[in-house]
């Protein structure tokens, strides 16, 4: 079975320029999930959706950062504009909601973006 | 404030030197605690789910055990292959969506 599919594997691009990162969750799984992975603050999650629906964006960082899940194949991360701090590894992880919330998150291979 | 820590941050062995990862965690209700591998330019590979204390699971060299405040992740003879970093999790009870706290991971290196 395929994974968690992201795209680009590699960003690297001008402060200010638009960035959008893309993610194909698993087949069947109804949860998914954005997060970034620094050196200095380790894991943290962005944003989640179940069922296509944004659940919690706390984790967003500013204004800058917008999330879609048009359907339940796709979903979309934009930076715009973008800055150099926003330089990082971008996970998309999915998970079968139906199973119960404890079902573990499986995760793509990320987006390592860098801003220059 | 629900929290995770791992210790050590970065613990090398010999081949074949068995050793013990630490998660403790501080959360409102468990309703897990997972395990992750995560190796270099990739994303964390999910090893174990543990859900309530004294539970075990097993995998090849690896063991997991769980407390009502810790886990272990046991390395029994590790190979070089098992150097990566390993990540625990966890998943709050009530009043929670299916949100992972994360710790910041031990990364491990087997030395031939």
């Amino acid at each position: 079975d395929a994974g968690v599919i992201q795209s680009p594997r590699h960003e690297v691009t001008e402060m200010g320029q638009e960035v959008t990162l893309r993610c194909k969750p698993i087949s069947g799984h109804n949860s998914l999930f954005w997060y970034r992975q620094t050196m200095m603050r380790g894991l943290e999650l962005l944003i989640y959706f179940n069922n296509n629906v944004p659940i919690d964006d706390s984790g967003m960082p500013e204004d800058r950062f917008s999330a879609k899940m048009p359907n339940a194949s796709f979903s979309t991360l934009k930076i715009q504009p973008s800055e150099p701090r926003d330089s990082a590894v971008y996970f998309c992880a999915s998970r079968n909601r139906e199973r119960g919330l404890n079902q573990p998150q499986h995760f793509g291979d990320g987006t390592r973006l860098s801003i220059l | 404030e629900d929290q995770v820590t791992q210790s050590p941050e970065a613990l090398r062995l010999q081949e074949g030197e068995s050793s013990s990862l630490n998660c403790s965690y501080t959360v409102s209700g468990l309703r897990g605690l997972f395990w992750y591998r995560q190796d270099p330019g990739k994303g964390p590979e999910f090893l174990f789910t543990l859900y309530s204390a004294g539970e075990e699971k097993e995998k090849e060299r690896l063991k997991a055990t769980l407390t009502k405040k810790e886990s272990f992740l046991h390395i029994t003879a590790p190979k070089p292959e098992d150097s990566a970093t390993y990540l625990c999790a966890v998943l709050p009870g009530a009043g929670n969506t299916g949100k992972l706290i994360f710790g910041q991971g031990t990364t491990l290196q087997v030395k031939p």
